[in-house]
């Protein structure tokens, strides 16, 4: 099946920092998807790429679809407090109904 | 919109035991999925479904069975618990493909501990 390495596994920064993380494929992706998930909660949907090279943005977030279509990365600049949680890649590759997730990037941010 | 609920948010399950997850969603989304998610494991894909009355193998569907009666409606079903089952399940739901789409929308997930 497919598989995503993402990483860093975890992260702890001080606030006002900036963060980038990044998810690698060995197959293509058509699709690649950010998600956050605070403690306790379900994922919730940050950044959504559909074309390589694509570079998207949502407040403070940025992500883009790497040209290979192999890698996605997430950026977080100045980030704050309520940043702290996991952010998962997902990524969906042709005739795929389904996404394939990778295990997340644990960040903590420093007051 | 309620988007995405879960049913029930906690439950304790003696080795044995059956239960049912119950998910629904008032999106009109025509796919709908199971996931479990263990430390360090991220989300993997119990059972899916495409459409009403079709449901499909994921990663992880060995002694989990799902049914799709209805449209909103997607059941997880544990016939006999066992304590590899302790996990949390996600249900998420998403379109079918339409210019691209595949974004999944998740519950907020039901904490499942099998003794």
């Amino acid at each position: 099946g497919q598989q995503l390495n993402q990483s860093p596994q975890s992260m702890f920064i001080q606030e006002g920092e900036d963060v980038s993380m990044n998810c690698t494929s060995s197959s293509i992706f058509n699709t690649w998807l950010w998600y956050k998930q605070d403690p306790g909660e379900g994922p919730v949907l940050l950044i959504a790429l559909y074309k390589a090279g694509e570079l998207t943005s949502n407040g403070r977030l940025t992500a883009q679809f790497g040209i290979t279509r192999k890698d996605s990365f997430l950026n977080i600049s100045a980030s704050i407090p309520s940043d702290v949680g996991i952010y998962f890649c997902a990524g969906r590759g042709s005739g795929y109904s389904t996404l394939t997730f990778g295990k997340g990037t644990m960040l903590l941010v420093s007051p | 919109n309620a988007g995405v609920t879960q049913t029930p948010k906690f439950r304790v399950l003696k080795t044995g035991q059956s239960m049912t997850l119950l998910c629904a969603q008032d999106m009109n989304h025509e796919y709908m999925y199971w996931y479990r998610q263990d430390p360090g494991m991220g989300l993997r894909l119990i059972h899916y479904s495409v459409g009403e009355g079709t449901t499909a193998k994921g990663e992880v569907p060995d002694g989990y069975n799902v049914s799709r009666l209805k449209k909103q409606n997607f059941l997880l079903g544990l016939e006999s618990a066992a304590p590899s089952q302790t996990s949390v399940y996600f249900c998420a739901s998403s379109y079918p493909e339409r210019g691209g789409l595949y974004e999944q929308y998740f519950g907020p997930g039901t904490r499942l501990t099998v003794t």
